[in-house]
């Protein structure tokens, strides 16, 4: 969902159990996309990338698939675990005049896990 | 750890002090970045370096202003900051801006305006 005001969408899910976090991007150009996970008081994480030339790519216990005909990005976790509990970002490079320097964040999906 | 250092890690400042902020990175990185990020907010883009020059400004206020004196180290030199601006200050790194790749970040400095 989109959030509204200070309160970030959140995602509360059993110790074991999957998780899905999906997110929208704005702009056609852009031609990479990664998700980060931060913690409390910590800067960014990086979890996994992709391509436009690819729909999917799977790390250890992570999932990314890519839409880009409705523009979708979404970042599975098998066997969600309580360190796995965050807030995830996903962005996009936009590709502004082939520059490759602007990441352009999403708004962020807090996850909660459940012991 | 991460391999993006950040200092201080915490700060507080009055409305009328000089202070900076320092990033250091010793993979060999030639961009470099600055974010702001506001509690429960996405981090938002403030500067870009490319081998130690100035790349991008995000039109940010000339009471931030950035130095890149080496290929190893950013800084952020702040004078006369107003409350708005108390926030996390986050660094980034990566090997260059010709392909794209992902920024490494530092945990950031927290820093409280008075």
């Amino acid at each position: 969902g989109e959030s509204v005001g200070l309160h970030l969408p959140t995602l509360s899910v059993q110790e074991g159990d999957n998780s899905i976090i999906n997110c929208a991007y704005s702009n056609s150009a852009s031609d990479y996309f990664i998700w980060y996970k931060q913690e409390s008081g910590k800067g960014p994480q990086f979890i996994i990338d992709i391509r436009s030339n690819m729909d999917k790519r799977q790390g250890q216990r992570v999932t990314v698939l890519l839409n880009k005909t409705v523009k979708h990005l979404s970042l599975q976790i098998a066997a969600t675990q309580p360190g796995d509990s965050a807030v995830y970002f996903c962005a996009e490079n936009g590709n502004y005049g082939g520059s490759q320097g602007n990441l352009i964040f999403g708004k962020g999906t807090k996850l909660s896990v459940k012991p | 750890d991460t391999e993006v250092t950040q200092t201080p890690k915490h700060l507080v400042m009055g409305m009328t002090n000089k202070k900076s902020l320092k990033c250091e990175q010793h993979m060999g990185h030639r961009a470099m970045y600055w974010y702001k990020q506001k509690a429960k907010k996405p981090p938002e883009l403030m500067f870009v370096y490319s081998y130690e020059k100035l790349s991008i400004n995000e039109s940010v206020p000339s009471r931030f202003s950035p130095e890149c004196p080496n290929s190893s180290l950013l800084n952020l030199h702040l004078h006369a900051l107003q409350p708005e601006d108390s926030a996390l200050y986050l660094c980034a790194s990566t090997k260059n801006l010709r392909t794209a790749q992902p920024q490494h970040f530092g945990d950031g400095t927290r820093l409280s305006i008075l």
